[in-house]
Order: C-alpha cells, then structure tokens, then sequence
C-alpha cells in the first residue's frame, strides 16, 4: 500500500534562512509524490509534483524538491525563508490505479520567525 | 487557473438538523470529485470519491447514510450531513479532477474548504 510519513510535525526557522521538510514514501511501484500548502483556514494549493520526470522538481515559490529513490524520499526545500511561507505543508502521494485518489501525510507546520 | 468554489464557507447548526455544502468547479468539468474531512491540527482524511452520475464511493468507517453526497452535473458535487452531531463539527473540503485520460492523472483543484458547526 502506499503510504507518506512526514517527519517533522513542526518546523520552525528564522526569515532568510534555509527551510528542510522532510517526507518519506512507501511504495511498491514509481510513485506520483506531490507537496501542498495550505494557509489557515483555506484550501490546499499545490507547490509542486513529482510524475516520474525529471527527479528535481521545482515548485511556485522557489520550493523545490528531490526525488530519491534510493532513500525513499521526497524533502521540500527552500533556500530562503519568508514570512509568508508559514503555513501547513502535506506530503502527498497518488494511489495506484489511476483512481485519482490521493494518500496525505500527517503535515508539518512551517513557523518563520522575524 | 482551475478554481473550485465551495458553499458555504462555514455554517453553525443545531444538533439533529441537516446541512448540505456544495462544491463547484467553476471554469472546467470534473468528472470526479472528492470530499475530504479535516479536524483541527491533523491531516486530511478522504471519505469519499464522487463520480458524476453514479453513486458516491465511501471510504472504510465513513457512513453513507450520514454523508450524502450527490454529483449530479459535471460542475457540481453536493454533501449533505444528515441529522448533524457536534462530532460532526469539522472541516470539509473537497478537490475536483478535471480528467483521467490515457493513464495520465491530471491534477485535483481543492476548494477552499467549508467550517461545520453543530451545536
């Protein structure tokens, strides 16, 4: 079955500084891997995806991310923090199949600080 | 962009009522539709895939008579809370998936989410 684990429930670092969410997959097949945001009290927006191309993919924001196969993982960087950047990020992979569906990780809060 | 809209963005109930929250895809055709649910602090949990003109697929543990969800035009994706509890207070959002074609899966457009209530 597949499955996502995000590593950090929360994540705090400081305005301008580097940015690491880790998130980990389980999955018997090449995945679709996905990271969204989502700011209180609204719906989820996509960063970026992950469909078996290339294995660095950049996202809106200047998120990017590393498919590693080899080590299971799909982190979300980003090499400068804003204040805006805090929010929930999920970690998300497609169900196989081709159903659409899609399997969330547990989240990480994102907290910038001044 | 591709825009979901849902309606209403939070509604307060009393116990024993019944709520109805839609969600629109306002510039493309979903053929597909999802409504996920949404406590406080934790992830999203999806109880339930909707395919215009067929029944609702319920996830394990969701019941289909409490939640029911009706997708009855390409734009258009309604979920009725019936006989509403304060366990049912939570967030609800719901994604729409304009296609799959060829194997390729296109990517789902989320609402902005609908506040429930029950008081």
């Amino acid at each position: 079955a597949q499955s996502v684990t995000q590593l950090d429930s929360h994540v705090s670092v400081s305005e301008g500084t580097p940015v690491l969410l880790r998130c980990n997959y389980s999955s018997s097949y090449s995945p679709s891997l996905f990271w969204y945001v989502q700011h209180p009290n609204k719906g989820l927006q996509l960063l970026l995806k992950y469909t078996s191309a290339a294995t660095l993919v950049k996202g809106i924001n200047g998120f990017e991310a590393e498919f590693k196969k080899s080590e299971t993982s799909f982190h979300l960087t980003k090499p400068s923090a804003h204040m805006s950047d805090a929010a929930e990020y999920f970690c998300v992979v497609s169900e196989l199949g081709n159903t659409g569906k899609l399997i969330f990780g547990q989240g990480t809060t994102l907290q910038v600080k001044p | 962009g591709a825009v979901v809209s849902q309606h209403p963005s939070w509604v307060i109930c009393k116990s024993g009522t019944s709520v109805k929250i839609e969600c629109r895809s306002l510039d493309f055709q979903a053929t597909t539709m999802f409504w996920y649910r949404q406590f406080p602090k934790q992830s999203l949990m999806l109880m339930a895939t909707s395919n215009e003109g067929s029944k609702a697929t319920y996830e394990q543990g969701v019941e289909k008579d409490k939640f029911l969800i009706n997708h009855a035009s390409l734009t258009l994706s309604t979920l009725t809370v019936t006989s509403a509890h304060p366990e049912d207070s939570s967030f609800y959002i719901c994604s729409a998936l304009p296609g799959l074609a060829g194997g390729v899966i296109y990517e789902q457009f989320f609402g902005p989410g609908t506040r429930l209530t029950v008081l």
